[in-house]
């Protein structure tokens, strides 16, 4: 595997299910990132880590619980989600220093029913 | 406030027919700015990273200048295979975030 990978790339689940969303990147980077990516809006920053410290949380609400065990892998725990939380979820890594570029995985389709 | 504003929203070219995509930006301090390449479903494709005002980057028929103020995705005698949304993003100083605009969906026809 190279570049960065995302599981599952499609999810549905009702909003009284618990689910992962898995991220691993095969380029060295120390830093992660979560996007959420719905219809007609820009890419919204959900989590930042880096070496393994979350560095951002923009005001994301509690029912997405990041975590991130080591450099390579970065997880999202759903669960009781809401219809609104549907939408394109971007895994993304970086390496540190400087504008260093972002690379995204194919993201995960998320359907809330 | 930082913010990113690209124009249009929507482009429709025929093949051959070279034009620019806007982005517009403001930042307190720019580290970087970068354009992404997106198709329906997939994640952003990473195209060029600009750092100063009067850099330029080319790559096939994708040429990428940058001012104080915008920057510009010049395309040249586009095919229909560069049909996609073109994503622009700033990365502040003093942060780790890079802030996004909503992207020119671009569809160009034989």
């Amino acid at each position: 595997e190279t570049g960065v990978t995302q599981t599952p790339r499609h999810l549905v689940m009702g909003m009284t299910n618990k689910k992962s969303l898995k991220c691993e990147q095969h380029l060295g980077h120390n830093a992660m990132y979560w996007y959420k990516q719905s219809a007609k809006k820009p890419l919204e920053l959900m989590f930042v880590y880096n070496f393994k410290e979350q560095t951002e949380n923009n005001s994301v609400p509690s029912r997405f619980s990041p975590e991130c065990p080591n450099s390579s892998h970065l997880f999202l725990h759903l669960h009781t989600l809401q219809p609104e939380d549907s939408a394109l979820y971007l895994c993304a890594s970086r390496g540190t220093g400087g504008a260093d570029t972002q690379y995204f995985g194919p993201g995960t389709r998320l359907t809330v029913l | 406030e930082d913010q990113v504003t690209q124009s249009p929203e929507a482009l429709r070219l025929q093949e051959g027919e070279s034009s620019s995509l806007n982005c517009s930006y403001t930042v307190s301090g720019l580290r970087g700015l970068f354009w992404y390449r997106q198709d329906p479903g997939k994640g952003p494709e990473f195209l060029f990273t600009l750092y100063s005002a009067g850099e330029e980057k080319e790559k096939e028929r994708l040429k990428a200048t940058l001012t104080k103020k915008e920057s510009f995705l010049h395309i040249t005698a586009p095919k229909p295979e560069d049909s996609a949304t073109y994503l622009c993003a700033v990365h502040p100083a003093n942060t780790d975030k890079l802030i996004f605009g909503t992207g020119t969906r671009l569809q160009v026809f034989p």
